[in-house]
């Protein structure tokens, strides 16, 4: 079975500094790779996604991703964070066939940002 | 686009009432998924339909949890009766089942109180 793992619950970082938000993942075969984010009362809305190709994902509001294979990893990443980026941040991952086509989301991720 | 549209958005009731949660897809998609999100278990998915038809049901809690699909542009997810313990945000998502990204988009989510 496919699982997603997001090591911190929690993650606070001073405005203007790098953020990171970890992810690991175990799918069979290759992975389709997602991080949603989700604003207080709001839905949660797809903020990048790694299907193929380049291992370096950039995404929305100037976050990026790495997809590395051999550590099964994708962690988020924003050189410098804004205050409005504190949210939840859920990391997701499929498969590619059968029942591991449905996403699994990992436990989510609290940012906060400190002005 | 409406994106997926949830009604209602909150709900406050009395424990063993009948609540009944609805959801609109966006136009177009063919699965449907419902979700719970509590602070103690994160985000759960509860049940998906593709192509109006109930694939996986595993995630629903119990036998007073039920869901239906009438037709591709709604589907209600039913408690009856309700306890406080159901009290939790529901989510629904819709995508296009088979589509490489398979990418779901969330609705607002209906808060769930029950007293």
């Amino acid at each position: 079975a496919q699982s997603v793992a997001q090591p911190e619950d929690q993650v606070n970082v001073a405005e203007g500094n790098p953020l990171t938000v970890k992810c690991t993942y175990s799918v069979s075969g290759n992975p389709y790779l997602f991080w949603y984010v989700q604003y207080p009362n709001r839905g949660l809305q797809v903020l990048l996604k790694y299907i193929t190709g380049d291992n370096l994902v950039k995404g929305s509001y100037g976050f990026e991703a790495e997809f590395n294979k051999s550590q099964t990893s994708f962690h988020l990443k924003k050189p410098s964070a804004l205050v409005s980026d504190s949210a939840l941040y859920f990391c997701a991952v499929r498969g590619i066939s059968g029942s591991a086509r449905q996403l699994t989301f990992g436990s989510g991720t609290q940012l906060t940002v400190l002005p | 686009d409406a994106g997926v549209i949830q009604s209602p958005r909150h709900e406050v009731t009395e424990m063993g009432q009948e609540v009944t949660l609805r959801c609109k897809p966006i136009s177009g998609h063919n699965s449907l998924f419902w979700y719970r999100q509590t602070m103690m278990r994160g985000l759960e998915l509860l049940i998906y339909f593709n192509n109006n038809v109930p694939i996986d049901d595993s995630g629903m809690p119990e036998d007073r949890f039920s869901a239906k699909m009438p037709n591709a542009s709604f589907s209600t997810l039913k408690i009856q009766p309700s306890e406080p313990r159901d009290s939790a945000v529901y989510f629904c998502a819709s995508n296009v089942a088979g589509s490489s990204y398979n990418e779901q988009f969330f609705g607002p989510g209906t808060r769930l109180t029950v007293l």
